[in-house]
């Protein structure tokens, strides 16, 4: 079966730095990615990673370890419109390379 | 057009009347996927389209709930004898290749809810 895991909520501070874990399980492997939402909106895209490592992008970076089947997310300098959900979502391989999401981390950013 | 197309944008429905959704996905684009997403929760897989092979109808919850997909074009969630638990936000993404790093692009959705 596949299951991921990521936590519930997270809250954080305007400025600060925060990192959603996420962990799963697969049947294969073949890439990571991160999407965010806003209430109400479409997911959109973040991040892929399929080899182990960090991958940055500007205030985002994203990181894999295939060996322990875990990611994160790292948001940087925080700001307001960050609050979101962010979703984990994992690609399996042959017959199960359909994407799977976890259940999302809602983030909430205070001033 | 640009992106993915979702319609309608919302629908009411009645208990136990059949309803339709449609997906338009990017030009170009081979895989399709559906998904529901209940308030405040995950995207729960329906059913996954892959070029011209079988589709993947391993998340579809009953046999109330079908799908097709007309060559690599629109597709169509069809819903029959709604059930109160079907509201939710019904949402179709598609991507330019089945595996890789082809993201995902998400239609806004259609909102289903049913009285």
């Amino acid at each position: 079966g596949q299951n991921i895991d990521q936590p519930t909520e997270m809250t954080a501070t305007e400025g600060a730095i925060v990192q959603i874990n996420c962990t799963y399980q697969t049947s294969g492997f073949n890439g990571l990615f991160w999407y965010q939402q806003h209430a109400g909106e479409a997911p959109t895209f973040l991040s892929y990673n399929v080899l182990d490592g960090l991958e940055e992008k500007g205030r985002f970076s994203s990181f894999l370890s295939r060996s322990k089947g875990y990611s994160y997310l790292l948001l940087k300098e925080l700001q307001m419109k960050d609050s979101a959900s962010y979703l984990c979502a994992v690609r399996g391989s042959g017959g199960y390379n359909k994407l799977i999401f976890g259940a999302g981390t809602r983030l909430a950013v205070h001033p | 057009g640009a992106g993915v197309s979702q319609s309608p944008s919302n629908k009411v429905t009645e208990k136990g009347k059949d309803v339709e959704l449609r997906c338009d996905p990017i030009s170009g684009h081979t895989a399709l996927y559906w998904y529901r997403q209940r308030l405040g929760q995950g995207l729960e897989f329906l059913i996954y389209f892959q070029g011209n092979s079988a589709p993947d109808k391993s998340g579809l919850p009953s046999d109330r709930f079908s799908a097709e997909r007309t060559g690599e074009s629109v597709s169509t969630l069809t819903i029959q004898r709604t059930q109160q638990e079907d509201s939710a936000v019904y949402l179709c993404a598609s991507s330019l290749q089945t595996g890789g790093d082809s993201p995902l692009h998400f239609g806004n959705g259609t909102r289903l809810t049913v009285t």
